[in-house]
């Protein structure tokens, strides 16, 4: 079955770092990748998507790029603020012969000091 | 346009009392989906539904039902509620194969 691996954390950075989470995936077909974040006490919203192997997303300063040839969709943002402290959740959309769903890995929490 | 909600936010249950989540979403959506959330875990999916009158199990169903009456609205039910129950439970629509919108969560505890 399809299955996503994302970088344990906790993430710890001060402000202005490079941040990268790393996340790789298994799955057959053609998946669409997403970045989710949920901030404290919060539910998660979504950050970026892809669609298609080679695709960029992008937003808030974050990037992913979907590359089919290494299975991987890690996210990056080149000066992180305290503001981004949350955690980060990469999934893998998929039909798999079924119901579209999506399938989630476990979580990378991210804490930015000032 | 309040995307979508749950209702109750935090509810504290004894072991083999019974309770009903509502998840409601105004944005038209087919799909809606109830998720647990564990420490270390991630999100697994509980059940799903992929349109009104319809329903099915996810990764994790057991000792879990589910309703879609209306289109807007999806039920989550414990009929005998146990410790291993106590999670954060969120809900979420989308449209067909599409990125999920989700609820701010309900905060179950069972003691």
């Amino acid at each position: 079955g399809d299955s996503v691996t994302q970088m344990e954390g906790p993430v710890t950075l001060s402000e202005e770092a490079f941040l990268t989470i790393n996340c790789t995936y298994t799955a057959t077909g053609y998946p669409s990748l997403f970045w989710y974040v949920q901030y404290p006490g919060e539910g998660l919203q979504l950050l970026l998507k892809a669609t298609k192997a080679d695709d960029k997303g992008s937003n808030k300063g974050f990037e992913a790029t979907y590359r089919k040839e290494t299975t991987s969709f890690h996210l990056e943002k080149g000066s992180v603020q305290v503001s981004d402290s949350a955690v980060y959740f990469c999934a893998l959309g998929n039909s798999g012969g079924s119901n579209y769903k999506l399938t989630f890995g476990k979580g990378t929490l991210l804490t930015v000091n000032p | 346009n309040a995307g979508v909600t749950q209702t109750p936010k935090f509810r504290v249950l004894k072991t083999g009392q019974s309770m009903t989540l509502l998840c409601a979403q105004d944005m038209n959506h087919e799909y809606m989906y109830w998720y647990r959330q564990d420490p270390g875990m991630g999100l697994r999916l509980i059940h799903y539904s992929v349109g009104e009158g319809t329903t099915a199990k996810g990764e994790v169903p057991d000792g879990y039902n589910v309703s879609r009456l209306k289109k807007q609205n999806f039920l989550l039910g414990l009929e005998s509620a146990a410790p291993s129950q106590t999670s954060v439970y969120f809900c979420a629509s989308s449209p067909p194969a599409d990125e999920q919108y989700f609820g701010p969560g309900t905060r179950l505890t069972v003691t």
